[in-house]
């Protein structure tokens, strides 16, 4: 079946370091890529996404480019801030028409310090 | 537009113990789905509704739990009797449908002692 592979965590980072957060997936179709993001307190909400081999989805100074030759989608930030503090989610989705579902990986903790 | 509401956000009860989740998605939203977030791990989805009928309920524990969308809108979430290991975030989502682009709500925390 499907499978997200995340970089284990957690992760401490001094403001304006540089982030890489590795994801990789197992799927048997050719999925949608996804970064949802899970600030305290609060429900996922998404980060970022790409649909196809090559797409860079970005939002909020977070990049991450669709690799299918190394099913990879690696999520990155040139220079981190302390809100950006969370729990960061690689997802994969592989259904069509209305049976469309994520998968997750375990998740990566991020925490900023000033 | 409003989110996705759900209620309680946190319910402590005691195993044998029965609880139950309610889920009201955004206006519009025909897809509903339901996800389990044991602590340290990715969200694991339980159901997945389309409208007021399922679509996926292969990983829903059918013995304990259950869920129902009557009307195509609101949900509930139930578990009864409760185990220790049901512990966990219980997350409600919602998309359009055929949508790949979830929409989640706070999450309902259960502690079962």
């Amino acid at each position: 079946g499907d499978s997200v592979t995340q970089m284990e965590g957690p992760v401490t980072l001094s403001e304006e370091a540089f982030l890489t957060i590795n994801c990789t997936y197992t799927a048997t179709g050719y999925p949608s890529l996804f970064w949802y993001v899970q600030y305290p307190g609060e429900g996922l909400q998404l980060l970022l996404k790409a649909t196809k081999a090559d797409d860079k989805g970005s939002n909020k100074g977070f990049e991450a480019t669709y690799r299918k030759e190394t099913t990879s989608f690696h999520l990155e930030k040139g220079s981190v801030q302390v809100s950006d503090s969370a729990v960061y989610f690689c997802a994969l989705s592989d259904g069509g028409g209305s049976a469309r579902q994520l998968t997750f990986g375990s998740g990566t903790q991020l925490t900023v310090l000033p | 537009e409003a989110g996705v509401a759900q209620s309680p956000r946190y319910k402590i009860i005691e195993k044998r113990q029965s609880v139950a989740f309610w889920c009201n998605p955004i206006s519009g939203h025909a897809t509903l789905y339901w996800y389990q977030q044991i602590l340290g791990q990715g969200p694991k989805l339980l159901i997945q509704f389309q409208n007021n009928g399922v679509v996926d309920d292969s990983q829903l524990p059918k013995d304990r739990f259950s869920a129902e969308r009557l009307k195509g809108v609101d949900s509930t979430l139930k578990i009864q009797p409760a185990k220790l290991e049901d512990s966990a975030v219980y997350l409600c989502a919602s998309s359009q449908s055929g949508a790949n682009v979830l929409t989640f709500g706070a999450g309902s925390r259960l502690t079962v002692l």
